[in-house]
């Protein structure tokens, strides 16, 4: 089973900062690591995949990079709306498909 | 659009019987891999099981294989969980979820969820 390990686990941030969330993968995934977006009450809601490309209606401010073992999330300039529970999962060697165990923006 | 509406969910002792179910609306429900994934609040999903596209490929998590069964029927547009020896451990949010049109593919839509509680 794949890894999935997320840093840090709070990230306190204020608006119109830049946020950088970690997600580190114990073997290689190539670039099948999608991030989604957790609001509470609401499920997840899928952001990027294949490591780098927006899903329909991910604001351009959102922004993936990594393969292999290490991926970013950027978050350019938080907006209100941004504070929310981001996970990491990959999809690349299945089953199961695994996720991290979350990074919480909250507000500084 | 693409909607997905999980029910079942319910109270159940350890030991107990459920089935979940998915009703999808809004995409070509014949041609997508479908999932359930499950989760306790507090923490990150869990994928539980999915099902290709004519239910000739089927896959578990370890620790639902052989007590819980996913299924779909393509004509009613529909995806089903069912879940047998429930333990306290599958206390947790369930969500039905679209995959694509083959398994190496990201969750694309969620459910909203359908709550099941495993308790005596």
């Amino acid at each position: 089973e794949v890894v999935m390990t997320q840093s840090p686990a709070t990230l306190p941030v204020s608006p119109g900062e830049r946020a950088t969330l970690s997600c580190r993968a114990s073997q290689s995934v190539s670039t099948n690591l999608a991030w989604y977006q957790q609001k509470p009450g609401q499920p997840p809601r899928l952001l990027i995949y294949g490591a780098s490309t927006r899903a329909a209606n991910t604001p351009g401010r959102f922004s993936g990079s990594g393969s292999g073992t290490e991926f970013t999330l950027t978050i350019s300039s938080l907006q209100s709306e941004d504070f929310a529970i981001y996970y990491c999962q990959q999809y690349n060697k299945w089953p199961p498909y695994t996720f991290g165990q979350g990074t919480k923006l909250e507000m500084k | 659009e693409v909607q997905l509406v999980d029910s079942g969910g319910d109270l159940v002792q350890p030991g107990g019987s459920l089935r979940l179910s998915c009703a999808a609306s809004g995409f070509i429900f014949r041609s997508y891999w479908m999932s359930w994934v499950r989760q306790v609040p507090g923490k990150g999903p869990e994928w539980v099981a999915n099902i290709n596209q004519d239910g000739s490929e089927r896959h578990y998590l370890d620790s639902v294989a052989g007590r819980f069964t996913i299924s779909r029927d393509n004509a009613d547009n529909s995806m089903f969980l069912q879940m047998n020896s429930l333990r306290v451990e599958d206390t947790a949010v369930y969500y039905c979820a679209r995959g694509g049109p083959w398994g190496t593919y990201p969750t694309v839509h969620w459910g909203q969820g359908t709550v099941v509680t495993v308790s005596s």
